[in-house]
């Protein structure tokens, strides 16, 4: 199976600053890679598939980049609405795998 | 509005089964493939299998296919999964969720991929004697 090691495990930040979290595959997956968002309580919601393709009504201020074995999500201006824990998935090669989640606080 | 609606909490005696069920409204449920996804408490998510709702195809994870069966009923628009063999450790929130065909272009390639794009609200199910 296909391991996913994101990082940080969890991160402070305040409104309106850069978040970046990486997701790292444990051997080549191409652009073969999803992030969701997920709230406390809520299913996980998709974010941007296959690297760097924001999923519809996603505001703009979310962006993926990547290919290969690395891969980041970016948050150019924290919003309140942001505060989440982040989940990216390889779609590579079965079975789907997840990296360990990256949690969002508030500062 | 498309959405997956789970069925209720459910808490078990270890050893047991449940049957937990996943209901399609506003798409076309044999059109696409529900994966199957579990949560433990504090833990990341955890694909367990998935049913191609149209032909009945079904992967499982080499985890838990011993001890889980999805099946579907078409005409109710619903996907099931039982877990047998219940141990505290299956204590978890299960979420069916469907797969979205990816057809996109990078560069001059062509690629096809997939992501879970509607997921359902979470079934809690919670193993204790």
């Amino acid at each position: 199976d296909i391991e996913m090691t994101q990082s940080p495990s969890s991160l402070s930040a305040s409104v309106g600053d850069r978040v970046t979290i990486s997701c790292r595959a444990s051997q080549t997956i191409a652009r073969y890679l999803n992030w969701y968002q997920q709230k406390p309580g809520e299913a996980p919601k998709l974010l941007i598939y296959a690297a760097s393709n924001l999923q519809s009504e996603v505001p703009s201020r979310f962006s993926g980049s990547g290919s290969g074995t690395d891969f980041t999500l970016t948050i150019s201006s924290l919003h309140p609405d942001d505060f989440a824990t982040y989940h990216c998935q390889q779609s590579y090669s079965a079975p789907p795998t997840f990296g360990q989640g990256t949690k969002v606080e508030i500062k | 509005q498309a959405q997956l609606v789970q069925s209720g909490a459910a808490v078990q005696k270890p050893g047991a089964s449940v049957k937990i069920s996943c209901e399609a409204f506003g798409y076309t449920f044999v059109g696409y493939t529900i994966h199957w996804v579990r949560q433990a408490p504090g833990q990341s998510l955890e694909w367990m299998a998935w049913l191609n709702a149209g032909n009945g195809n079904i992967k499982y994870s080499e985890k838990f296919q011993d001890r889980i069966t999805l099946s579907r009923d078409a005409s109710a628009s619903t996907a099931y999964m039982e877990v047998r063999g219940l141990r505290s450790e299956d204590t978890a929130v299960y979420y069916c969720a469907r797969e979205v065909p990816i057809d996109y272009v990078w560069g001059t390639n062509r690629f096809l991929d997939d992501a879970l794009d509607l997921w359902g609200q979470g079934t809690v199910v919670v193993v204790s004697s």
